[in-house]
């Protein structure tokens, strides 16, 4: 499968559970990005990894979010004591871009078929 | 990161043109201009993307203004399969991170 896969793909919990999501990117890919996505809008970015390192995190991703990709390859997002407002689409991408690479490069990213999840 | 608006609807005919605009007036000169789509209930999908000059792949064309401030992601023949949510998005280069908007919403009709 040369696609980023997304595990599961839907997800149904009660309130205050927890709950973890797994992506795993293109290989060799050493971009690997969060989005959590509400009905009717776009993405909304969550946080950003570059290989191991997570360089940038959305001021969405509230204490009860937690992401970690520990060897590179595959990154888990974890929601602790989720609420209904947690009842989202999250998506996973995956960039080639490289070290090094500054704003005068560009690539796609390509995205997960996400997990939607439903807080009841 | 550069703010995009784009129409929130748009119709096309089958076998037609399908002509989206961008208006990406705040974009800086090194910010790229991408499209990507989602079909229902899938991911997003890349389309295409461009700087400063014009591009076609075998998806579609993208129109870059000369000053840089609009562009237009043209589907040259639209199928019933293209009916999507088409966002246009500037990238900020160093992160490669997408700022998604509401997108376009075009339905194709036969």
């Amino acid at each position: 499968d040369t696609g980023v896969s997304q595990d599961p793909r839907h997800k149904i919990t009660k309130r205050g559970q927890n709950v973890t999501f797994r992506c795993d990117p293109i290989s060799e890919h050493n971009r690997l990005y969060w989005y959590r996505q509400t009905l009717g809008q776009g993405p909304e970015f969550l946080t950003y990894f570059q290989n191991e390192a997570q360089l940038e995190k959305s001021r969405l991703l509230s204490d009860r979010f937690s992401a970690e990709r520990p060897k590179g390859s595959f990154s888990t997002l974890e929601i602790q004591r989720t609420e209904q407002g947690d009842s989202a689409m999250y998506l996973c991408a995956s960039s080639p871009r490289g070290r090094g690479q500054g704003t005068f490069g560009s690539t796609e990213a390509f995205f997960g078929q996400g997990t939607r999840l439903t807080v009841v | 990161d550069a703010k995009t608006t784009q129409p929130t609807s748009m119709d096309c005919a089958e076998g037609r043109a399908a002509n989206l605009p961008c208006n990406h007036s705040t974009i800086s000169g090194n910010e790229y201009v991408y499209w990507y789509r989602q079909i229902h209930s899938q991911g997003p999908q890349y389309i295409i993307h461009g700087l400063k000059n014009n591009e076609t792949n075998e998806m579609a064309s993208l129109i870059i203004t000369e000053d840089r401030k609009s562009s237009t992601l043209i589907l040259p023949h639209a199928t019933l399969r293209d009916t999507a949510v088409y966002y246009c998005i500037s990238l900020s280069g160093n992160t490669g991170k997408l700022i998604f908007g509401q997108g376009t919403t075009l339905q194709v009709k036969p």
